[in-house]
């Protein structure tokens, strides 16, 4: 099992390009997340999916939109990239309790 | 809504000594609490949790922690740490009766194990 992957793992946007981050889980949960990871701040949640065909705003959610493909995959979406969305960005599966993590990727935004 | 306070942004320690890394959180609902581990350049890791029953709970890697429910506390504690513990360490909280199992994290405590 792979667990959470996610790609790609670095990117280096300019202001206003757009970008989708891929998130794919092999554990068949339900429930799938993606959170941002800022110094000092720790992780702060952008959306989240409790189950396929359903997304909802998490604690940060301007800027960004989210699809829910299918039960194993859950993309994030940057329209027009800020230098504000540089972050490491990560993706989670949860099925009752734990989350799960994925190794993250690290977006900067010139 | 919950929020989750770690007291030490930064905790420096010698290798083989003891730690305590705390943690309080604050809610209107019932949680359950969690302790994750961040290697430098990784995923997070878990490394403990508490849903229900015993208040001590042992997680993996040697390092325990308590829930307090009447402290709103949730401190995670390790007798003797190695260099290999130096990472980030997160607390987090999640719900327990909406179902809604996103997690709210502290702000991280940076523990340096020195020799």
């Amino acid at each position: 099992n792979a667990g959470v992957t996610q790609t790609p793992k670095f990117q280096v946007l300019k202001t206003g390009q757009s970008m989708t981050l891929q998130c794919a889980q092999d554990m068949n949960h339900n429930s799938m997340y993606w959170y941002r990871q800022d110094p000092g701040m720790g992780l702060r949640l952008i959306y989240y999916s409790a189950s396929e065909g359903t997304t909802d705003k998490g604690e940060v959610p301007n800027g960004y939109n989210v699809s829910r493909l299918n039960k194993r995959e859950f993309s994030l979406r940057l329209e027009s990239a800020a230098p504000s969305q540089t972050s490491v960005y990560f993706c989670a599966s949860s099925e009752v309790s734990e989350q799960f993590f994925g190794p993250g990727t690290r977006l900067t935004v010139l | 809504a919950q929020s989750v306070t770690q007291l030490d942004s930064q905790v420096p320690v010698f290798e083989e000594a003891p730690v305590e890394l705390r943690c309080n959180y604050s809610s209107s609902v019932s949680v359950y609490l969690f302790w994750y581990v961040q290697y430098p350049n990784q995923g997070l890791q878990l490394l403990l949790k508490y849903l229900s029953g015993s208040t001590l709970v042992k997680g993996i890697n040697g390092f325990e922690a308590e829930f307090n429910k009447s402290q709103t506390s949730f401190h995670l504690r390790k007798p003797s740490v190695h260099i290999s513990d130096t990472a980030e360490y997160f607390c987090a909280v999640s719900e327990v009766d909406t179902g809604r199992r996103a997690l709210t994290f502290g702000s991280g405590t940076r523990l340096q194990v020195q020799p």
